[in-house]
């Protein structure tokens, strides 16, 4: 059974930075490229990049470009997102997700003063 | 960036009444390699989304077969025919196509 559990979700200041993890089991990790998802409290669902199987190549959306940076390390089947510089408009529930077929239960992340 | 527009944005059914979703994109979805990208997930009150429809039509193993997909470059229909207590939720489409990959806003399913 797959299963993707993100972790690393908290209270974060304007300006501040944050790390999310997501641990993938129940199948090849590094056979897959990965996404990150995040949705908004009003519910939209906004796609904020990928990365492919060894993690030569990401693509973002334009909206988070260079605050974000999408990484994996295939040895602990583990995908990353470094946030640096948030904003409130980033307050969401990440969601880690393989190729937006399997998604993670989420994490939230709330960026506050 | 591709926007997805999905009609309506509520349904109230009773089980075993057919439902269907709309989705238009404001461009075509059909890929340089021929294919379309257009996909379809659920979220189920407190759940995070699963996947259902995949490339316009086709089904993930999983997924009953009283959902099907249908449509082409810029217009698309979910269907289900015959709804059932679990189908309650929230639809997305979503695109694959270009780049950023957008969703619609979402079709709340309930049930009557």
């Amino acid at each position: 059974e797959v299963q993707l559990v993100e972790s690393g979700g908290s209270l974060v200041q304007p300006g501040g930075s944050l790390k999310l993890s997501c641990v993938a089991s129940g199948y090849t990790f590094s056979n897959y490229w990965m996404d990150w998802v995040r949705q908004t409290p009003g519910k939209s669902l906004e796609w904020i990049g990928e990365i492919n199987t060894d993690g030569s190549k990401t693509n973002y959306a334009p909206s988070i470009k260079d605050r974000f940076t999408i990484s994996r390390d295939n040895a602990k089947s583990t995908l990353y997102l470094q946030m640096s510089n948030v904003k409130s408009d980033d307050t969401a529930i990440y969601y880690c997700t393989r190729t937006l077929g399997y998604w993670g239960q989420g994490v939230m992340v709330t960026v506050s003063s | 960036d591709v926007v997805m527009t999905q009609t309506p944005v509520s349904l109230s059914l009773a089980i075993g009444q057919p439902a269907s979703i709309s989705c238009k994109s404001s461009q075509s979805l059909l890929g340089t390699s021929g294919k379309t990208f257009l996909n379809w997930i659920l979220q189920r009150p407190g759940q995070s989304p699963k996947r259902l429809i995949y490339q316009v039509s086709k089904l993930y193993s999983e997924v009953p077969d009283r959902f099907s997909g249908s449509g082409s470059e810029t217009e698309f229909t979910l269907k289900i025919s015959r709804v059932e207590a679990e189908d309650l939720g929230v639809y997305y489409c979503w695109q694959g196509t270009h780049f950023p990959y957008t969703f619609g806003a979402g079709t709340k399913l309930e049930l009557k």
